[in-house]
């Protein structure tokens, strides 16, 4: 079955530069997705294929993709960015696959 | 404006059963592939279930299979998942959610709030 890994937590000081990475078996050939969740509320899409921002979500985020790792990364961090971020792909003999996520914490 | 409305979730006994619904409005419902996605208490996030726009096809989670059903009215806009013989690891706040099928993948562009699911003896 088919895999994701995140780092458990990443820290970052306000204003500057988060990077949050997923990484998969050449994951650089699939089209990966990125979900933000705060506590308490239901998870929202923030990059979806690679690298493509939903309607409404900040220029900050953007995300990257290549080889066994795709990165999402978060500009000039603000304290409302705190929160558990996924990654997901589909795989076609897995299904839907979430990454064990990441805890943002902006310091 | 998408909105997805889930409900059904509560507490139960190993061996229960349940049925949770999820209404969803805002958008052609019968066009999208849906699924049921969980998150146990303090973990990250699991794809349970998933179902095609018609109805016709569905997916499951090995944990899953053969006890989970996933079905839709859409003639009433409702994704429902039904699920017997609940274990205790089936404990978790369960989300139903709209996929949206772009340039050969799917991703998850709209979330309900969750429901509740607690199997405890």
């Amino acid at each position: 079955s088919y895999e994701l890994a995140q780092t458990l937590s990443v820290s970052v000081a306000l204003g500057q530069t988060a990077r949050i990475t997923c990484e998969g078996n050449n994951i650089g050939s699939k089209n990966v997705h990125w979900y933000q969740q705060k506590p308490g509320q239901a998870p929202v899409l923030v990059i979806c294929r690679d690298t493509n921002r939903p309607s409404g979500i900040p220029e900050r985020f953007s995300g990257s993709n290549s080889g066994n790792t795709a990165t999402l990364t978060i500009s000039r961090a603000q304290a409302g960015d705190e929160a558990d971020y996924y990654c997901q792909v589909c795989d076609t003999s897995t299904g839907w696959v979430f990454g064990g996520g990441t805890k943002l914490t902006v310091l | 404006e998408v909105q997805l409305l889930d409900s059904g979730g509560g507490l139960l006994q190993p061996g229960g059963s349940l049925r949770l619904s999820c209404a969803a409005s805002g958008f052609t419902f019968s066009n999208y592939p849906m699924s049921w996605v969980r998150q146990a208490p303090g973990k990250g996030l699991e794809w349970v279930s998933a179902i095609t726009g018609s109805g016709g096809t569905t997916y499951y989670t090995d944990s899953v299979r053969g006890r989970f059903t996933i079905s839709r009215d859409n003639s009433r806009n409702t994704l429902y998942l039904q699920m017997n013989s609940l274990r205790v690891e089936d404990t978790a706040t369960y989300y139903c959610a709209k996929e949206n099928p772009v340039g050969g993948t799917n991703y998850f562009d709209f979330w309900g709030q969750g429901t509740l699911v607690s199997v405890s003896s």
